[in-house]
């Protein structure tokens, strides 16, 4: 299917525990995203990437780690979860250049940490 | 500081009447984009418009437009005749041209009544 997809759509895990959330999208987008949703906080950006081999920083990416060795694939890690890790986790991806700018979001991934 | 600012946290409005959500941005880049997004209760993040820095226009896709006010920092969405089903949270998020980076403000719960 083409698209952006998540998995797990849903996760349970314990306090320590590596963890890690997949984003694959189908489009070859040169940009890749990975928001935290929590209440009261809106979205916030973890890690993006504008290109394979290529991530940044986003505002919040203590306790997290991404990769992005092909294009079409960003996974996040939670090395050692937490319970403040406990949020909805969205991927994004968007095409850089033209008259495109329109962020393509998966459908998240609920994660929640004991 | 905050890059995007949403002072509405929750707005009530009748139905068929216009809707204006307020966003404020922040930044010393003179290029740069700015979005808004839906997200319905079911989750998913709908895109809805998008404004470039350098757009003499304003842009409007639909009943959506973006009220730009470059001078003020402001890029305000409008929803003309509200519908039943314009009821979700709204989101505004900026992407600056120094790093491509895409930052979310924290949302307003829109709520259409019948």
């Amino acid at each position: 299917d083409a698209g952006i997809t998540q998995s797990p759509r849903y996760k349970i895990t314990e306090t320590g525990r590596q963890v890690t959330l997949m984003c694959h999208q189908t489009w070859s987008h040169s940009y890749m995203f990975w928001y935290r949703q929590d209440l009261g906080h809106g979205l916030r950006l973890i890690y993006y990437s504008a290109a394979a081999d290529i991530t940044d920083k986003g505002e919040v990416p203590d306790g997290y780690v991404v990769s992005r060795s092909k294009t079409e694939n960003f996974p996040l890690t939670l090395e050692s979860a937490t319970r403040s890790q406990t949020s909805v986790y969205f991927c994004a991806s968007l095409e850089s250049g033209g008259p495109y700018n329109e962020q393509f979001f998966g459908p998240g991934t609920r994660l929640t940490v004991l | 500081a905050q890059k995007i600012t949403q002072t509405q946290p929750g707005m009530f409005v009748q139905e068929k009447e216009a809707v204006t959500l307020d966003c404020t941005y922040d930044t010393s880049d003179q290029s740069y984009g700015l979005f808004w997004y839906k997200q319905p209760s079911s989750g998913e993040m709908i895109f809805l418009i998008y404004q470039g820095s350098y757009d003499e226009q304003n842009a409007t896709e639909g009943r959506y437009s973006l009220n730009f006010q470059k001078a003020r920092k402001s890029a305000n969405l409008v929803i003309s005749a509200s519908q039943l089903g314009d009821s979700a949270m709204y989101f505004c998020a900026m992407r600056e041209g120094r790093d491509d980076k895409i930052i979310f403000g924290k949302g307003t719960r829109l709520h259409i009544l019948p």
